[in-house]
């Protein structure tokens, strides 16, 4: 089954720049989305289509993918982006299912 | 506006079958190129994926669960049913159900329900 690997934890600096990665085989021939899920919170597409963002979020989130590597930036980072966030495919390759990253907890210091 | 609201039992015992209700506005699953699929999320651990249920009512469930799971759907009613049999305590968890987006290139979920928790104890 396809796998897709997040690092646990990203720590910025208010202003900064993140960077979250999500691995996987071959991942930059797939569409990658990233959620953000807030404590207690259902989670919040913040780009689906690996570069699309959806209707108010901000233009500090991007995304890009390529090879084995899919990357979520946000710029600018600000102390309301703690969250937990993850990535997902849809593997058309192995009977149309939905995976999920393990999740990276971003902590503003 | 789409809104999804799951119900069910907060808590069930080992060994029952969970029966969950996603109950959907904003978007009909008798229009092509709609879905919902089901999530969840054990206690400070990850989302997984367990089913998705299309328009035509072409339906997926997570490969090493497949054997528990059914994903049915009324769409009259505008209500899309999961249910998990066998329960066990590591299926405590936070479910979900979202409205899934569809394209060629794939699919993802948005928005999601707010979440219903069920615990598996005796």
């Amino acid at each position: 089954s396809y796998v897709l690997t997040q690092p646990p934890s990203v720590s910025v600096a208010p202003g900064k720049a993140a960077r979250i990665s999500c691995g996987g085989d071959n991942i930059g021939h797939k569409s990658v989305q990233w959620y953000q899920q807030r404590p207690g919170q259902a989670p919040v597409v913040v780009i689906h289509y690996n570069n699309a963002r959806p209707s108010g979020i901000p233009e500090r989130f991007s995304g890009s993918n390529s090879g084995d590597t899919a990357t979520l930036t946000i710029t600018r980072v600000e102390a309301g982006d703690e969250a937990d966030y993850y990535c997902q495919v849809w593997d058309s390759g192995s009977d149309h299912v939905v995976v999920f990253g393990g999740g990276t907890k971003l902590t503003v210091l | 506006q789409i809104t999804l609201n799951e119900s069910g039992p907060t808590l069930v015992k080992p060994t029952q079958t969970l029966t969950l209700t996603c109950t959907f506005s904003g978007f009909s699953l008798t229009t092509s190129g709609e879905g919902v699929g089901w999530i969840r999320q054990p206690p400070g651990k990850a989302l997984e994926w367990l089913a998705l249920i299309y328009w035509d009512d072409d339906k997926r469930y997570r490969p090493s669960l497949r054997n528990r799971l059914t994903i049915t759907k009324d769409s009259s009613k505008n209500h899309v049913f999961f249910t998990m049999t066998n329960m066990d305590p590591v299926d405590t968890a936070t479910y979900f159900c979202a409205h899934m987006r569809i394209r060629i290139s794939g699919v993802f979920f948005d928005p999601w329900g707010q979440g219903t928790q069920v615990t598996v104890s005796s």
